[in-house]
């Protein structure tokens, strides 16, 4: 069972645009949502995450959205940029000190 | 603060042989977690090791797969048997031990096992 599902699994998008990514997650448990980013080769850095108990977080061109009635929550890169081009994953989990479950990824490719 | 190591950083095995894969939490950090990625797909959840302690192992395969966290030294990952399957990334990654940020996590560069 798939607790964590994001799209798109791709995602292409021309410089200073928005790319949006969109994960829904199963468990109400979970209490903590982080978003990963990945560059080729190389282990995934925490970019930005959010609680619950806030419906929006942002951080320099970087936003996360959370509505959780929906069980969605969603990153959107404001005025992308070449450097943006990754690899981004959800997660979730519950509880300080538990296990994150990832969503599959999203390659983002910044044209420029 | 050197992060979390991970070493080796690519490693080649024929299939039979053992792979060990090393981690070095970051300091201060005590609770230490493995995960798997597949080419082209996410992270999988292996397994959560605090010191001399397997809290979570839901995500090992029964077979072959051995985790440990001994007091002093690295977290290490031990594969026996290979086999072509296991060919994957392996990423350790660590938190601290304190309730406002223990499932923040910091992922190592992660190795990389090619089994022939």
């Amino acid at each position: 069972q798939q607790q964590v599902k994001q799209s798109p699994q791709s995602l292409i998008v021309q410089k200073g645009g928005i790319s949006i990514i969109n994960c829904a997650y199963e468990n109400t448990a979970f209490d903590y949502f982080p978003w990963y980013q990945q560059f080729p080769g190389k282990g995934p850095a925490l970019l930005i995450a959010i609680r619950p108990d806030v419906s929006e977080k942002k951080e320099g061109r970087f936003t996360i959205s959370f509505n959780k009635s929906a069980k969605q929550f969603s990153l959107h890169i404001m005025d992308s940029q070449p450097g943006d081009s990754a690899t981004y994953f959800c997660a979730a989990s519950k509880a300080a000190g538990n296990k994150l479950t990832f969503g599959g990824g999203t390659r983002v490719l910044v044209k420029p | 603060n050197a992060g979390v190591m991970q070493n080796p950083r690519h490693l080649v095995r024929r299939r039979g042989q053992e792979a060990r894969l090393r981690c070095s939490p970051m300091k201060g950090h005590s609770h230490v977690y493995w995960y798997r990625q597949l080419p082209e797909e996410g992270l999988k959840f292996m397994v959560y090791l605090q010191k001399e302690n397997i809290i979570d192992e839901s995500g090992m395969p029964k077979e072959r797969f051995s985790a440990e966290f001994p007091k002093e030294g690295p977290s290490i990952l031990r594969i026996q048997q290979v086999v072509r399957g296991d060919s994957a990334a392996y990423f350790c990654a660590s938190s601290p031990f304190n309730h406002a940020s223990a499932n923040v996590l910091t992922f190592g560069a992660g190795s990389r096992l090619t089994v022939l």
